[in-house]
Order: structure tokens, then sequence, then C-alpha cells
């Protein structure tokens, strides 16, 4: 069946580091990709998607692109904010299912 | 726009009790989604409707849990009875266009 894989947390990094977070991929299909998002206390949040190979989602100045060679959706901010703090969860949707498989998520705590 | 409305956001009872969360999707979302998230753990689906038919139900443990869309709008997903790993965040979702709206969940805790 479809699943993703990401990378443990938490990580932790200095305000105006550079973060990648890895996600990888099973499927059996043409999945689309997504990361969202959990900011404390708040519900999940979509941050962006592809919806084809080479595609780069970006929002807020948080970018992946989907790699299908590598099957790979990994996401990256040059200048991480202590607002970026929260939990980060890649997920697929796959050809005819329309219900989101996820990732386990990873924490990233930013420190000023 | 209003968005996904889940209640209660908090739920303590004992194991082997029954419970039951209530989800309003935001108006005109034809699909809507029952999640489980485990603390530590992604969300998992449970269930999917499309208007008040089942589309995907695969997941659900059916022995104890069941759920149902009244009129195409509105959703309840009940357990009964609760066991210790039923704890975790209940979460639903809708969609419109391929996008899902999540809720900020219910919370439950089975002691």
């Amino acid at each position: 069946g479809d699943s993703v894989t990401q990378m443990e947390g938490p990580v932790t990094l200095s305000e105006e580091a550079f973060l990648t977070i890895n996600c990888t991929y099973t499927a059996t299909g043409y999945p689309s990709l997504f990361w969202y998002v959990q900011y404390p206390g708040e519900g999940l949040q979509l941050l962006l998607k592809a919806t084809k190979a080479d595609d780069k989602g970006s929002n807020k100045g948080f970018e992946a692109t989907y790699r299908k060679e590598t099957t790979s959706f990994h996401l990256e901010k040059g200048s991480v904010q202590v607002s970026d703090s929260a939990v980060y969860f890649c997920a697929l949707t796959d050809t005819g299912r329309r219900a989101l498989t996820f990732g386990s998520g990873t924490r990233l705590q930013v420190q000023p | 726009e209003a968005g996904v409305a889940q209640s209660p956001r908090y739920k303590i009872i004992e194991k082997r009790q029954s419970v039951a969360f209530w989800c309003n999707p935001i108006s005109g979302h034809a699909t809507l989604y029952w999640y489980q998230q485990i603390l530590g753990q992604g969300p998992k689906l449970l269930i999917q409707f499309q208007n008040n038919g089942v589309v995907d139900d695969s997941q659900l443990p059916k022995d104890r849990f069941s759920a149902e869309r009244l009129k195409g709008v509105d959703s309840t997903l009940k357990i009964q009875p609760a066991k210790l790993e039923d704890s975790a965040v209940y979460l639903c979702a809708s969609s419109f266009q391929g996008e899902q709206f999540f809720g900020p969940g219910t919370r439950l805790t089975v002691l």
C-alpha cells in the first residue's frame, strides 16, 4: 500500500538557519504530494502541494519539489523564524483515492 | 468562510464506555473524512463519505466504531465500547476541488 516516510525529529535550528525536512513516498499510481503544518494548539493546515513530477510547491518561503525519480518531496526554507516552530507532515493522495496518507510528522523547534 | 467545526474539543472516559464526536463540514463540501491521530503519529483515515454515502471504511474497526453522515452534511463518529488504545485526536476534514480542510479535532482520553 501507499506510505510516506519522514525524517524523525525534533529538528532544532537557530533563527535564520536553512531548513530541510526529508520526505520519501511509496505509491502505486500517480500521487499528489502535500506538506501540512500543525502549529501549537491549532489544526492541520495545508502548507503547499505538487500534483505532478517536477512541480514545485511553494508558500510562506517554504518550497518542495516533486521528484519522481527519487520518490521524494523534501521541504526546504532558506531562513527559518521562531514562528515556524510547528509539526510538519508530508502526505500523499494516490490515483483514485482522495484520502490522505500521512507521514509520522517532524517537529521543528526554532530558537531565537 | 466558516471552517470545519468539531465538538467536543476534549473528552475523558473510562474504558468500555461509549463516546460520540460531531463534525460540521464547510458548507457545500461533498466529501467528508474522519482521521485518527495517535500521539506521535500522523493521522490515519478511518472513514470517507461522499455526500451521505460511504466511499472507504476499510480501516474502520467496525466491531466498535460506527459513523454516519446525516443528509450529506453533519457527521457523527461513535465508539462503543472504548478501549485504552482509542486514546487519540479524532480529526474531521472536508474537501473541495482536491484540497482538504481540517477541523480542530477532538482529543479523547480513555482511562
